[in-house]
């Protein structure tokens, strides 16, 4: 089965909203995950990573939440904006390759 | 600048030929990954070169799959007797050295349909 999964397949947020996305992994043992974005008929676009030892971390409009007593993850977008409508998935990164969840599909609504 | 190329973008073929994808990916880049995706789904891994050699080609679903990376830069997934499951776009990335990076580029993805 999967190593990590997200709560919802679609996620509907006003223009101006903040977005909150999260996943949840199974593998106690995974100690760095990512996030990607991908707008439809493109490949996805890495967005912001995050390793064990750390619990958050913050790039542009977009920080990741880390909670490993509950093996879950959150990618909060700030003040979202209607480029930000794509399918956004969480990936467990392991020592090389990037295993990828189903992702969830975030619609931003002007 | 240029990004990770796959081509073709679209290819459709009848069940049982034989496909070739290819991936030109970033200068300098020595991991290359492929990976498949299903409508409504993430992507699946296939493959993975560091550098000439797949370090890890677990995800290729059967033997009928096969890739190769001769001179360490493009690369070319090849399909043989292909099935009507194996429809799915196949998404290629590199990255600079593949190891504990998430930071990975994708192409746009070769679309394939088998009729």
């Amino acid at each position: 089965g999967e190593s990590v999964g997200l709560h919802l397949p679609t996620l509907s947020v006003q223009e101006g909203d903040n977005s909150i996305i999260n996943c949840a992994y199974s593998n106690s043992a995974s100690d760095y995950f990512i996030w990607y974005k991908q707008e439809s008929g493109k490949g996805p676009q890495f967005i912001i990573d995050i390793r064990s030892n750390m619990d958050k971390r913050q790039g542009q409009r977009v920080t990741v939440l880390l909670n490993k007593t509950v093996k879950h993850l959150s990618l909060q977008i700030a003040a979202t904006q209607p480029g930000d409508s794509a399918v956004y998935f969480c990936a467990e990164g392991g020592s090389y390759i990037p295993t990828f969840g189903r992702g969830t599909s975030l619609i931003v609504h002007p | 600048g240029a990004g990770v190329s796959q081509t073709p973008s679209n290819k459709v073929t009848e069940k049982g030929k034989y496909v070739e994808l290819r991936c030109d990916p970033i200068s300098g880049h020595t991991a290359l990954y492929w990976y498949r995706q299903s409508l409504g789904q993430g992507p699946e891994f296939l493959i993975y070169f560091q550098g000439t050699g797949a370090a890890d080609d677990s995800g290729l679903p059967n033997d009928r799959f096969f890739a190769v990376r001769p001179e360490g830069s493009v690369s070319t997934l090849k399909i043989q007797r292909t099935e009507r499951g194996d429809s799915a776009v196949y998404l290629c990335a590199s990255s600079l050295s593949g190891r504990n990076t998430g930071e990975l580029y994708f192409g746009e993805g070769s679309r394939l349909t088998v009729l």
